[in-house]
């Protein structure tokens, strides 16, 4: 079975760190794109980053530029976003998905794990 | 930077067929891709490259891209289809996300 699962949210205060995990497994985890999306409650979905394959392009939505650090291990099948200086505003759930190109969407999106900035 | 805008909101009588638009300045020279998020769940793709359907997506599904407008369609509209409805389109390796558009089957 097709699947990614998501680990590490939970409740942070403004100014701290957080690293989230996304276990891949039911497909070659080292032919796709990966992404991180997040959707604020209630708002819509907002993409955060994505790494290609081998890890030599990477992306951030200006927002998250120098705070949060995406990665990947294609021996262990996981993805980590790595979240400093975090913002009352980076309060989301947050999908790793999959997209075999660019062109072809995100296929293939875990169950989310949320993450909560509070004092 | 690159922004898609979507309407916040359409209407649907069950069997009629919608339309959800998704604008963009040229847009037709970007792929869209469109997402259904039923409340509580996660995203689905039903659209990728502008027209593709994914395996298992319902044929009543389908999309097109012209001008600066791509237009997710849904024929034969039925009450399990009521869900909030995403395009997305790349810019300079850059996801961008409309802002939904809630369907109500009514």
């Amino acid at each position: 079975e097709v699947q990614l699962v998501e680990s590490g949210g939970g409740l942070v205060q403004p100014g701290g760190s957080l690293r989230l995990s996304c276990a891949a497994s039911g497909f070659t985890f080292s032919d796709y794109w990966m992404n991180w999306v997040r959707q604020a409650p209630g708002k819509g979905l907002e993409w955060v980053a994505n790494i290609k394959q081998d890890g030599g392009e990477i992306y951030y939505v200006d927002s998250v530029k120098g705070r949060f650090t995406i990665s990947r291990d294609n021996t262990k099948n996981s993805l980590s976003l790595q979240m400093d200086s975090l913002r009352a505003e980076d309060a989301a759930v947050y999908y790793c998905a999959s997209s075999m190109t660019w062109s072809h969407g995100m296929a293939v999106w875990g169950q989310g794990t949320t993450v909560t900035v509070s004092s | 930077s690159y922004e898609v805008t979507q309407p916040p909101s359409v209407s649907v009588s069950p069997g009629q067929t919608a339309s959800i638009t998704c604008s963009g300045d040229k847009l037709r020279d970007k792929y869209v891709c469109w997402y259904q998020q039923r409340p509580g769940q996660t995203p689905l793709l039903v659209i990728y490259r502008d027209t593709q359907r994914p395996s298992g997506i319902s044929e009543r599904f389908s999309g097109s891209n012209s001008g600066n407008t791509a237009t997710l369609t849904i024929s034969g509209t039925q009450p399990m289809d009521e869900a909030e409805y995403y395009c997305q389109a790349w810019d300079s390796s850059h996801v961008i996300f409309g802002g939904g558009t809630k369907l109500t089957v009514l």
